[in-house]
């Protein structure tokens, strides 16, 4: 089975600070993403990468930026934490090639920013 | 502008009920229709999805039914298990694209004992 593990379940940050989330999937797949989950809004595209280094925004792009180094691994940056970016993270993968329709999610970070 | 609207916000049912979910789309591009499970604490799942080939595809007791011309799709679940509560995501892609999701808000779904 995939596994899209999320380093933290709890967050609390103040205003301000430098945030950094982090995921890892162990599953070789080339496309992985960031998104946010918020209530009666569903889930939104904040970020997406189809390869190392590579990225493209999503629907929600201001006041995040993403860090893909390795290709197991995919970082979402807040550079400047804000009480409206209190929402839960949700970080997927999915293959580019067989299964590709398929989204595998992690447990998501619940950030909540004072 | 949201591009899947989802109803209802939350789904109270008996157990041995049936729940039904409804979506309704603009973009008729869209081709790829999945239904995401989700528990709490947990991330989202794939439950079942539908191309617009078919009107329905079943998977033990879970259908999708798929009205093209009224762009509207919708989750049913027979016999409803309290197991079965979880929050329900529909969504759309188009499969030139996958790499881009269109998620609706949400059914928060509780089946009672």
């Amino acid at each position: 089975d995939v596994k899209v593990t999320q380093s933290s379940r709890y967050l609390v940050k103040r205003t301000g600070e430098k945030v950094f989330l982090e995921c890892v999937q162990d599953m070789d797949h080339e496309n992985m993403f960031w998104y946010r989950q918020d209530p009666g809004l569903g889930l939104r595209l904040i970020y997406f990468s189809y390869d190392v280094k590579m990225k493209e925004k999503g629907d929600i792009p201001e006041g995040y930026s993403v860090s893909r180094e390795k290709k197991e691994r995919f970082s979402l940056i807040l550079e400047s934490a804000s009480t409206n970016q209190t929402s839960m993270y949700l970080c997927a993968s999915s293959s580019a090639r067989q299964g590709r329709e398929k989204l595998f999610f992690g447990s998501g970070t619940q950030l909540s920013v004072l | 502008q949201q591009q899947v609207k989802q109803s209802p916000q939350s789904l109270i049912v008996q157990k041995g009920g049936i729940s039904i979910i409804n979506c309704a789309y603009e973009n008729t591009a869209f081709d790829y229709f999945p239904w995401y499970q989700q528990f709490p604490g947990k991330g989202p799942a794939l439950l079942i999805a539908i191309r617009p080939d078919v009107s329905e595809k079943k998977e033990g007791r879970f259908t999708i039914s798929f009205n093209k011309s009224a762009k509207q799709f919708s989750l049913h679940i027979m016999d409803s298990q309290p197991g079965d509560s979880a929050t329900y995501f529909c969504a759309a892609s188009v499969e030139a694209n996958f790499n881009k999701f269109y998620f609706g808000s949400g059914t928060k779904l509780n089946v009672k004992p």
